[in-house]
């Protein structure tokens, strides 16, 4: 499997601009975790999917932020409109269950100027 | 609700040297662990899990943690670090459907 593959892997935009992220989970993983890294707060879980279906997005920041899952294979975080606040490596995640493994991305690192 | 405490924000150890990153979590049942390590630019990687028996768990690269229910622990350990194991380490408990990471531990080698 090649693992979970994001895109892009770096991002530079201005702010105001719309940025979409995405994800596609290993095949056969029922759960999708996005995940925001900064130096300033670490690594902070955004939202997460089971089945593709939003199960908890209290980390969301606001509402410029949104995710979703139209299937099994493909997610996407948006942020509309960007801030340089949101400057920071944004993961994708996926597991087979609850409590198991999650396993990692690359990552997207995203610049807002 | 489940917490992770790893209280050494950085660590600097010696190649060849021994290694011990501390981790402490709360958790009210039995708790599923894990240990990632990030390096520079990179995504999480697993190195090792506990899950239920055997208290001492094998990981990769050589890496070993020890579950401890009476210290509520699960330290990292190494017998010889190597530079490449520089990096930033994560503790984390399994919640309900998610995991709950710690802030890190960054790991410097000195030669």
């Amino acid at each position: 499997d090649a693992g979970v593959i994001q895109s892009p892997r770096h991002e530079v935009t201005e702010m105001g601009q719309e940025v979409t992220l995405r994800c596609k989970p290993i095949s056969g993983h029922d759960y999708l975790f996005w995940y925001r890294q900064t130096m300033m707060r670490g690594l902070e879980l955004l939202i997460y999917f089971n089945n593709n279906v939003p199960i908890d997005d209290s980390g969301m920041p606001e509402d410029r932020f949104s995710a979703k899952m139209p299937n099994a294979s493909f997610s996407t975080l948006k942020i509309q409109p960007s801030e340089p606040r949101d400057s920071a490596v944004y993961f994708c995640a996926s597991s087979s269950g609850t409590g198991e493994t999650q396993y990692f991305g690359p990552g997207t690192r995203l610049l807002v100027l | 609700a489940q917490s992770v405490t790893q209280p050494d924000i950085h660590i600097t150890v010696s190649e060849g040297a021994s290694l011990e990153l501390r981790c402490n979590y709360s958790y009210g049942a039995t708790p599923y662990l894990f240990w990632y390590v990030q390096s520079p630019g990179q995504g999480l990687q697993l190195l090792l899990k506990y899950f239920s028996g055997d208290t001492l768990v094998q990981g990769i690269k050589g890496f070993e943690a020890e579950f401890k229910r009476s210290q509520s622990s699960f330290n990292l350990r190494k017998p010889s670090v190597h530079w490449s194991d520089a990096a930033e380490y994560f503790c984390a408990v399994a919640g309900f459907q998610k995991l709950v990471f710690g802030t890190g531990t960054r790991l410097l080698v000195s030669p």
